[in-house]
């Protein structure tokens, strides 16, 4: 079973635009990080931020979590062709810190 | 290596085979996790091995799905008379225990046929 569910789960944009993902989550986390996906390779860790963290920044990505919402949102600013991938959040549950819960995914494409 | 390194990359199987993949993870990462991602879904933890030791296997979907990682480095994760199901991508990770982040290899693709 997927504890996280992504939103959208495809967004189009234009290059040099902003990108907006959200994440929704069910339990309580220790903690939710943001992965990349390019097609046909493995996942690349992009950002973890803890349960007592909210707000998040590297580089192009800023990341929020609201707990009490139980959501998470991760925003690419400027977005490149170069961005395009699935981008997946995870969570680690209360009780395990090892093992990652992954959403559905949000398919992000970037037009040139 | 700088890197989870995953083989093969593809394997096709007819259904009733055994097949075996390998992972070979970031040496000195003692934690290894092996997921199962279905097209369009996100991946599914199966195991975790700390150095040697099979400290979760609860996300394994049957019998027919054994894992090892007899000295601590390289894991194989075995299934058993595949059934048509267990076509996904099979990913593994590594860790270290001070940190929640974990290094993906870039998963070896199943298809049973």
């Amino acid at each position: 079973s997927q504890q996280g569910e992504e939103d959208p789960q495809a967004l189009s944009i234009q290059e040099g635009e902003n990108a907006t993902m959200n994440c929704s989550y069910k339990t309580s986390i220790n903690n939710l990080q943001w992965y990349r996906q390019n097609s046909g390779r493995g996942l690349v860790h992009l950002i973890l931020i803890r349960s007592n963290e909210r707000e998040k920044h590297s580089g192009r990505l800023r990341v929020t979590l609201d707990t009490s919402k139980k959501s998470s949102s991760l925003l690419i600013t400027a977005s490149r062709a170069a961005d395009t991938a699935s981008y997946f959040c995870a969570t680690t549950l209360g009780g395990s810190n090892y093992k990652l819960t992954f959403g559905k995914g949000t398919l992000l494409t970037v037009n040139p | 290596g700088a890197g989870v390194s995953q083989s093969p990359r593809y394997k096709v199987a007819k259904r009733g085979q055994d097949v075996a993949l390998r992972c070979d993870p970031i040496s000195g990462h003692v934690s290894l996790f092996w997921y199962q991602q279905a097209l369009g879904q996100g991946p599914e933890f199966l195991t975790y091995f700390q150095n040697e030791a099979q400290l979760d296997k609860s996300g394994l979907p049957s019998d027919r799905f054994f894992a090892e990682r007899p000295e601590g480095s390289v894991s194989t994760l075995k299934i058993q008379r595949t059934q048509q199901e267990d076509s996904a991508v099979y990913l593994c990770a590594a860790g270290t225990l001070d940190t929640d982040t974990q290094y993906f290899g870039p998963g070896t693709r199943l298809t049973v046929l």
